[in-house]
């Protein structure tokens, strides 16, 4: 079964400083991978994604993630934190089937100024 | 002009009750989806409709119905509420089933507790 961890469940950095989050997957098929964010009361909203090529992927917000199949991992980063940024982050990939999003248990980022 | 709206965002009753919640969007799209977000914030899908025609059912009680009546609409039917039911609870939609290739647009959310 395909499945993603997320290390931390939450995140503290400083206006300014490096953002990374951590996520591993673990897929018996050709990994697609997802960053998701969840800003207070909201709804989840696509930040990047990762299906075929090109293992650097660019998203919304400044945020990048790079594809690492040695590893298995999709880390999210950003290099420089906005006060904005401070969200529920999840990372998410397809099931063998390809019709489900499989979601980690989600890192809460928190920014302080 | 909202994508994806949910309602009632709030909803607040009792053990036993039958309440549904309502999903509607406005992108054109062909699939639809919900999501139970527990109070841990994991987020676990429920139900798929494609083109009206249920295409996901995971291990959810059957107190739990979706109906869709056309391709934009999801409602969510929830007889006999427990306590295990309070969540949250994410509608969503995509133009086209397969992940992956199509972005999922995602609700505000609908908060559901059982008292």
């Amino acid at each position: 079964a395909q499945s993603v961890t997320q290390l931390g469940s939450h995140v503290s950095v400083s206006e300014g400083a490096l953002v990374l989050l951590r996520c591993n997957y673990s897929s018996s098929v050709p990994p697609y991978l997802f960053w998701y964010v969840q800003y207070p009361n909201q709804g989840l909203q696509l930040l990047l994604k990762y299906t075929t090529g090109a293992t650097l992927v660019k998203g919304i917000n400044g945020f990048e993630a790079e594809f690492k199949k040695s590893e298995t991992s999709f880390h999210l980063t950003k290099p420089s934190a906005h006060m904005s940024d401070a969200a529920e982050y999840f990372c998410a990939t397809r099931d063998g089937s390809n019709y489900k999003l499989t979601f980690g248990k989600g890192t809460l980022l928190t920014v302080n100024p | 002009d909202t994508a994806v709206s949910q309602t009632p965002k709030y909803l607040v009753t009792q053990m036993g009750n039958d309440k549904s919640i309502k999903c509607e969007q406005n992108l054109g799209h062909d699939t639809m989806y919900w999501y139970k977000q527990d109070s841990k914030k994991f987020l676990k899908i429920m139900f798929s409709y494609n083109n009206k025609e249920l295409i996901i059912n995971e291990t959810v009680p059957n107190r739990f119905s979706p109906k869709s009546p056309d391709k934009a609409h999801l409602n969510l039917h929830i007889n006999s509420l427990e306590l295990g039911d309070s969540a949250v609870y994410f509608c969503a939609s995509s133009q086209g089933a397969r992940i992956g290739y199509n972005e999922q647009f995602f609700g505000p959310g609908t908060r559901l507790t059982v008292l």
